[in-house]
């Protein structure tokens, strides 16, 4: 079973400039997860999706990021315009059940590595 | 407001010795708690989750972790480290009426030989 993917792996772009993220969870999840890392903190959660449906955004910057989940498969994450404080590692994690009924593992892709210059 | 502490942002040991990375949460309700580990240029992957079960809670290779709700730890051993443990760990904790984890800062733990 493929694992949870994330293309690119690595993101440089310039401050101004548009980045979008993709995230394939594990087929057949219905929970998609987005978190990020800035160097030097902690993983912080951004946003839940239950199949195409926001669940939680409360982790979500601000509105310069944009989460949408195509038909309750892949993710993407558009950055519009970047800063240089949104650098960082951006994780996306996947897990089968209608949580919070009960404490689905969550499944971590590689992360994106997302600079901004 | 539920939270995690890691004491130690690095710890190094040697090659056969103990492995103690310790965690320390907050929270109102009784947590649900896990450990993950990333290994360089790879993704989260679940050591171990506490789910309100046994309070010793085995994990993959050869880790444990034992809830103590008095101590509100919940601290990852291995009694011998091997150099493929080297990587960097994670306590997160997540509130049953919650869906995000909440992350400590990480313990990245080094191994000697």
């Amino acid at each position: 079973e493929a694992g949870v993917t994330q293309f690119p792996s690595h993101s440089v772009i310039e401050k101004g400039q548009t980045v979008t993220l993709r995230c394939d969870p594990i087929s057949g999840h219905d929970n998609l997860y987005w978190y990020r890392r800035v160097m030097g903190k902690e993983i912080k959660f951004l946003l839940h999706f239950v199949k195409e449906s926001k669940q939680d955004e409360s982790g979500m910057p601000n509105n310069r990021f944009l989460a949408e989940r195509t038909g309750g498969t892949y993710s993407t994450l558009k950055v519009q315009p970047a800063e240089l404080e949104d650098s960082g590692v951006y994780f996306c994690a996947s897990s089968p059940g209608r949580a919070p009924i009960r404490p689905d593992t969550q499944y971590f892709g590689p992360g994106t590595r997302l600079t901004v210059l | 407001a539920q939270s995690v502490t890691q004491l130690g942002s690095h710890v190094s040991v040697s090659e056969g010795a103990l492995v103690l990375l310790r965690c320390n949460y907050s929270s109102s309700v009784p947590p649900y708690l896990f450990w993950y580990v990333q290994y360089p240029n790879q993704g989260l992957q679940l050591l171990l989750k506490y789910t309100s079960a046994a309070t010793l809670v085995k994990g993959i290779n050869g880790f444990e972790a034992e809830f103590k709700k008095s101590e509100t730890s919940f601290h990852l051993t291995k009694p011998s480290a091997h150099m493929s443990d080297a990587a960097e760990y994670f306590c997160a904790v997540r509130t049953q009426a919650g869906t995000a984890l909440i992350f400590g800062k990480g313990t990245t733990l080094s191994v000697s030989s």
